[in-house]
């Protein structure tokens, strides 16, 4: 059974720079599999933040970028800030129409 | 403005059934894919169910199928979910979400803010 990747925690310090992974337990990340990147704070629905890879989603900072690093699908974030600390998820397309989130990443920033 | 808003979350006993809507507005509902995402308390998201602009495709999450269904009325611009056999581990807030399409790539573009389902005795 495929599962997508990610790691659970993550800590960065104002104004450092960090880098996610979303892989597949069985396989590599390509464009493909339409890799897209959310944001979420709790209690709040997810936020759209990276799509087609690296296509940043209206109104998010520049800061954030996305890429294939490897065989994973990768999200950086330059320079982080205090209200960057949120829960970050990839999902991906696995075929014959299947999506599967990652298990998502909980960023500390501090 | 695209508006997603979900309704029909509610408490439910072990077993029994619910059918969540989310009312769409702002956009053109039959042109886009439309999808039920779920996250259990204290837990990550998981994709449910997608269902395609004029409804005739229908995808589920493996551990969904047969209790689950998807489906809309293009009409009305709404999206609903039908649950059935409702266990314990239902549990979450159910979000409603519109796929959006670049560059050969999908993506959800836009979230509802979601409906709780509690399934409790």
């Amino acid at each position: 059974q495929t599962v997508v990747t990610q790691e659970p925690s993550f800590s960065v310090s104002p104004g450092g720079t960090i880098t996610l992974t979303c892989g597949l337990s069985s396989g590599s990340v390509s464009t493909n599999s339409h890799p897209s990147w959310y944001q979420q704070t709790p209690g709040q629905a997810p936020r759209t933040l990276i799509y087609s890879t690296n296509i940043r989603s209206s109104g998010v900072p520049d800061r954030f970028s996305g890429s294939i690093l490897g065989n994973k699908a990768a999200l950086t974030i330059t320079g982080a800030q205090a209200d960057d600390e949120s829960d970050y998820y990839c999902i991906l397309y696995i075929g014959s129409g299947i999506w599967l989130f990652g298990g998502g990443t909980k960023l500390t920033v501090l | 403005e695209v508006q997603l808003v979900e309704s029909g979350g509610g408490l439910v006993q072990p077993g029994g059934s619910l059918r969540l809507s989310c009312a769409a507005s702002g956009f053109t509902f039959s042109n886009h894919w439309m999808s039920w995402v779920r996250q259990a308390p204290g837990k990550g998201l998981e994709w449910v169910a997608n269902i395609r602009g004029d409804g005739n495709e229908e995808y589920y999450v493996e551990s969904l199928k047969g209790r689950f269904t998807i489906s809309r009325d293009n009409a009305k611009t709404s999206l609903y979910l039908q649950m059935n056999s409702l266990r314990a581990e239902d549990t979450a807030v159910y979000f409603c979400a519109r796929w959006g399409y670049y560059n050969s790539n999908y993506f959800f573009d836009y979230w509802g803010q979601g409906t709780l389902v509690t399934v409790s005795s």
